[in-house]
């Protein structure tokens, strides 16, 4: 988990609130990447960024929304639009390469309440 | 989209003895990478293969490819309790794509 840190580790929410999950980075790596993970389930990607300023829709986009205007920072937010947020919630960057590695924060378990 | 579909979906192996998961994917690919993922943690990635590669070695990890099947498998010799967690491979497809895709996982139990 070295290098990326997601904040809050545990995260409760009412329903019809919007939260915003923390991803922020110290590897120098351009691109950000976050995923949902449901229980005994892959991961599912949401938005990516490739680079500052820039961002792009997932698989399964709708009801989230993300910013990067930092090369640091990529935070998610999952809106009221999204109907069923609770699950535990994966920021990566990518190390650009003959093999494209990705590294992982510890996640964010979010619940709705 | 799954592009990458491990199986056994879960495995309970002794101390001491081998564990083989097998991945297979759909589109042709750069390479497939197999990642570790600690109940409740993010992932750490342990080992690469090229899609020009058949096998690749790291440590107790052993990889295969067989593109022409398109399937990956990973072996964990000499299992140790430890080694308890679930993994996932990941393809990065051909085409400069940067975005992995992630199979459902298996889920490793290694019983001391």
């Amino acid at each position: 988990d070295g290098g990326i840190t997601q904040s809050p580790k545990y995260l409760f929410r009412k329903e019809g609130q919007n939260v915003t999950l923390s991803c922020e980075q110290n590897l120098n790596h351009d691109a950000m990447y976050w995923y949902r993970q449901d229980p005994g389930q892959g991961l599912r990607l949401i938005y990516y960024s490739q680079i500052v300023n820039d961002f792009q829709k997932g698989d399964i986009a709708e009801g989230y929304s993300v910013s990067r205007e930092k090369k640091e920072s990529f935070p998610l937010t999952v809106t009221s639009a999204q109907k069923n947020p609770t699950a535990f919630y994966l920021c990566a960057t990518l190390q650009r390469g003959p093999g494209n590695e990705q590294f992982f924060g510890p996640g964010t378990r979010l619940t709705v309440l | 989209s799954q592009q990458g579909e491990e199986d056994p979906q879960a495995l309970s192996i002794q101390e001491g003895e081998n564990a083989t998961m097998n991945c297979s994917y759909k589109t042709s690919i750069n390479n497939l990478q197999w990642y570790r993922q600690n109940s409740g943690r993010g992932l750490v990635h342990l080992i690469l293969i090229r899609s020009n590669e058949r096998e690749k070695h790291s440590g107790r990890l052993r990889v295969t490819l067989d593109t022409s099947k398109k399937s990956s498998s990973l072996l964990i010799t000499a299992s140790r309790a430890a080694d308890t967690a679930s993994y996932f491979c990941a393809t990065d497809r051909s085409g400069g794509s940067e975005k992995l895709v992630f199979g459902k996982g298996t889920k490793l139990t290694v019983n001391p």
